[in-house]
């Protein structure tokens, strides 16, 4: 089976960097993506990582580990409108690719 | 721009109702996935295609059915709605791609059983 382990909650200062954990446990390792969700929206694709490193994304980056089966995504200077859930995914490299969502974590935002 | 509908957006139903949630989607992708999510909380995957006439279900154990006749359609049916179906409805689609999976999401239907 596949578990992701991820903070619930984080809160963070308008114009500062946080970054959001996720640990994980599966078999057949494939990739990790992140995805962003707005109260009352839908799950938007933030990144991906299926190496071991760091991709950048405008303000976004995520950082995969997969030795230590770990990965984060940081953000830089933080807007309010930043204030969202984002869930980690982990990819399996089984026949059909199945993908397993983290809890999410909820990151407030305060000027 | 992803194009993936989902229909009726709000759905408020009696016990014992028969319904079905539509979600189509224009890019051609072959897999296809519903979710369930309850407000703040995590998703939980109670249904997955990967073409047509290929249907599995998720880790959530779920008394809806799906069905996957095309491959743009991939409606959900609950045969008698209760009210713990209570939820919002997340229907989704990918491809392989450089990024992984990467799934493009409808705007869900939120539903709520009397």
């Amino acid at each position: 089976g596949q578990s992701l382990e991820q903070p619930s909650e984080v809160t963070a200062v308008e114009g500062a960097i946080v970054q959001i954990n996720c640990t994980y446990q599966t078999s057949g390792f494939y990739g990790l993506s992140w995805y962003q969700q707005h109260d009352g929206g839908a799950p938007t694709f933030l990144s991906y990582n299926a190496l071991d490193g760091l991709e950048e994304t405008g303000r976004f980056s995520s950082f995969l580990s997969r030795s230590d089966s770990y990965g984060y995504l940081l953000l830089q200077e933080l807007q309010m409108k930043d204030s969202a859930s984002y869930f980690c995914a982990v990819e399996n490299s089984g026949g059909y690719q199945k993908v397993t969502f983290g809890i999410g974590t909820k990151l407030q935002v305060i000027p | 721009e992803a194009d993936i509908y989902q229909t009726p957006r709000y759905l408020v139903i009696g016990t014992g109702k028969k319904i079905t949630l539509e979600c189509s989607q224009t890019m051609g992708h072959d897999k296809m996935y519903w979710y369930q999510q309850d407000p703040g909380m995590e998703l939980h995957l109670i249904h997955y295609s990967y073409g047509v006439n290929s249907t599995e279900k998720g880790d959530l154990s779920s008394e809806s059915t799906v069905s996957r006749i095309r491959t743009e359609h991939f409606p959900l049916t609950l045969e008698s709605a209760r009210p713990s179906h209570t939820s919002q409805y997340l229907c989704a689609s990918s491809e392989p791609t450089a990024r992984g999976n990467e799934q493009f999401f409808g705007p869900g239907t939120r539903l709520t059983v009397l």
